[in-house]
């Protein structure tokens, strides 16, 4: 099993630009979670999907942040237009969820920098 | 509603010594209860869980925690740490039905010197 796949690894911008992070999950999951890590504020539950149906958005902090989940194998991030304060690790996670006690498998993550 | 408190940002142990990370929960349902390790550039990943079964739980690498539900704790110990444990430990916390989703604790980086 390949594991979440998230793309790019890496990505350096500019104040202003759109930005997108890309997220394969494990094939069989049904759940899918973004998530955004910094020093100051931890591990922040952004948004979850449930069967490809976002199911609870206010982790996410603004109008600019929205994600999509086009199918069951792939989801996206969009920041537009993104600012230095979402310089972060942001990661992707998927699990098969079954109501409680499931196992989340993360990505490696995409490192933001947001000049 | 549902919470997790680490004890702790940093604690240092030298290399063979006992390994103590605390955890304390509240969940307004009976809980499930996760630690996940972060290696330096990597995601997250399981270490452990307990899922209503036995009290003591064993997961990778040496470690164990234990439920005390009188406690409301879930801490996590190793016998003798390696350098290879050096890494970011979080606990984290779910309900059944409608609380399912996981809310993590703020990590507590493990120092490990020589």
């Amino acid at each position: 099993d390949a594991g979440v796949i998230q793309s790019p690894r890496h990505e350096v911008t500019e104040m202003g630009q759109e930005v997108t992070l890309r997220c394969k999950p494990i094939s069989g999951h049904n759940s899918l979670f973004w998530y955004r890590q910094t020093m100051m504020r931890g591990l922040e539950l952004l948004i979850y999907f449930n069967n490809n149906v976002p199911i609870d958005d206010s982790g996410m902090p603004e109008d600019r942040f929205s994600a999509k989940m086009p199918n069951a194998s792939f989801s996206t991030l969009k920041i537009q237009p993104s600012e230095p304060r979402d310089s972060a690790v942001y990661f992707c996670a998927s699990s098969l969820q079954r109501g409680g006690g499931d196992t989340q498998y993360f990505g490696p993550g995409t490192r933001l920098t947001v000049l | 509603a549902q919470s997790v408190t680490q004890l702790g940002s940093h604690v240092s142990v030298s290399e063979g010594a006992l390994v103590l990370l605390r955890c304390n929960y509240s969940s307004s349902v009976p809980p499930y209860l996760f630690w996940y390790v972060q290696y330096p550039n990597q995601g997250l990943q399981l270490l452990l869980k307990y899922t209503s079964a036995a009290t003591l739980v064993k997961g990778i690498n040496g470690f164990e925690a234990e439920f005390k539900k009188s406690e409301t704790s879930f801490h996590l110990t190793k016998p003798s740490a390696h350098m290879s444990d050096a890494a970011e430990y979080f606990c984290a916390v779910s309900g059944s039905g409608g609380s399912y989703i996981p809310t993590f604790g703020r990590g507590t980086s493990l120092i490990v010197h020589p």
